[in-house]
């Protein structure tokens, strides 16, 4: 397996608090990306970065931020929580060529009460 | 903008039957097509990728092909088990995503295989 890791696995969170999601990879990996899954929705990008400092907004980038300081740390910021946020987070990494596979961390599922 | 599509939405059949899953996408520039497979629960585990260039890829039991003119890929899954009932995913990476590299995925075939 991949070595991507996700954290927490899982939390519980208030309305309008900030909340933290962190992907770690051991891969050296230049892309990673942020995707949450909800039913009905599948999966859709939220933010990716291409390189250290270098990030991007996906389809669903509204009430998020994040940031890359080092390669293999991928921060994804919930800067108030709402309802609507609560939902299954996956981080994803890549390298760069076409040959190259995606792979999943284990997803950390988010409740916002 | 690239779109996804996976048809059935679920599929029941009984241990040992040969199946296709289906995959369908709008816009043929792409690098490559994977297959994923998600337990409830858990995370996404990569299947199979094929690149843009090959017709079809190998991997045990499990079988991709790729038609990129036509926008289709099928999983063909040999000799089913009750281990194979999952929700299998198909994702495309868009050339015209640029930079982002990013995937666009199916909403997935639940397949639930029947002892």
């Amino acid at each position: 397996d991949a070595g991507i890791t996700q954290s927490p696995r899982h939390k519980v969170t208030e309305t309008g608090t900030p909340v933290t999601l962190r992907c770690h990879q051991t891969e050296n990996h230049r892309y990673m990306y942020w995707y949450r899954q909800d039913p009905g929705h599948g999966l859709r990008l939220i933010h990716y970065s291409y390189g250290v400092k270098d990030t991007d907004k996906g389809e669903v980038s509204d009430g998020y931020s994040v940031s890359r300081s080092k390669t293999e740390d991928f921060l994804l910021t919930l800067e108030s929580a709402t309802s609507s946020q609560t939902s299954v987070y996956f981080c994803a990494i890549s390298g760069q060529g076409a040959r190259t596979e995606a792979f999943f961390g284990q997803g950390t599922r988010l409740t916002v009460v | 903008k690239q779109e996804v599509t996976q048809i059935p939405a679920a599929l029941s059949v009984p241990e040992g039957e040969n199946l296709v899953l289906n995959c369908s996408f709008t816009d043929s520039a792409i690098y490559n097509l994977q297959w994923f497979r998600q337990d409830p629960g858990k995370g996404l585990t990569s299947l199979l990728l094929i690149q843009s260039s090959q017709r079809e890829q190998t991997s045990g039991r499990l079988n991709a092909s790729l038609d990129k003119s036509s926008g289709r890929s099928t999983l063909y899954i040999a000799a089913s088990q009750p281990g194979d009932s999952a929700t299998y995913l198909c994702a495309v990476r868009d050339i015209s995503s640029g930079s982002a590299r990013q995937l666009t995925f199916g909403s997935g075939t639940q397949l639930t295989v029947l002892p």
